[in-house]
């Protein structure tokens, strides 16, 4: 059971550049969240999607989009990558939005020069 | 500012011996929760508790919520090397849904 899959592991951009992370869950879970966690702190929330169709902002959205492709899929897209969002991404999921336990993926180490 | 805020920053113990971390926060909470983080991956669940409950237990770790202190403690019992990472407390607000509010973190070192 894979459980939360991030993909890719690593990545290096250039300032400028734009790509998608991806995200899948195997759960049937209804609600996914992407956070950033920069050294030594903890997450910072960046959108999340209570359930297939809906997207929300978090705590640091700007500079972000996110698309929920279906229940299973979650992806998070830099359009114009910055030096300021070097960071790790984690992509997790819940069974509902709120009272549960969130499930993480290994993240996607960013590195923006 | 962060919602949870814990303490302290690291926490280094050996074998055998117990581990306290703890939690503050600073609005009404709907549930507070307890991740673990080894290095290099993602948060794994440890426990999560309501705001009417004041303990709970999981093998080793014990979870308690003062709300009325607005704060948390996490205990591991009988640390073991295995037990070595950073662990984060998550809390749930009424208001806000879906947006978890992470503190910093505590590192543990458990020495072997």
């Amino acid at each position: 059971n894979a459980g939360v899959t991030q993909t890719p592991k690593f990545q290096v951009l250039k300032t400028g550049q734009s790509m998608t992370l991806q995200c899948a869950q195997d759960m049937n879970h209804n609600s996914m969240y992407w956070y950033r966690q920069d050294p030594g702190m903890g997450l910072r929330l960046i959108y999340y999607s209570a359930s297939e169709g809906t997207t929300d902002k978090g705590e640091v959205p700007n500079g972000y989009n996110v698309s929920r492709l279906n229940k299973r899929e979650f992806s998070l897209r830099l359009e114009s990558a910055a030096p300021s969002q070097t960071s790790v991404y984690f992509c997790a999921s819940s069974e509902v939005i709120s009272n549960q336990p969130q499930h993480f993926g290994d993240g996607t180490r960013l590195s923006i020069l | 500012s962060q919602q949870g805020e814990e303490d302290p920053q690291a926490l280094s113990i050996q074998e055998g011996e117990n581990a306290t971390m703890n939690c503050s926060y600073k609005t009404s909470i709907n549930n507070l929760q307890w991740y673990r983080q080894n290095s290099g991956r993602g948060l794994v669940h440890l426990i999560l508790i309501r705001s009417n409950e004041r303990e709970k237990h999981s093998g080793r770790l014990r979870v308690t919520l003062d709300t009325s202190k607005k704060s948390s403690s996490l205990l591991i019992t009988a640390s073991r090397a295995a037990d070595t990472a950073s662990y984060f407390c998550a809390t749930d607000r009424n208001t806000n849904a879906g947006k978890s509010t992470f503190g910093d973190g505590t590192t543990l070192t458990v020495k072997p």
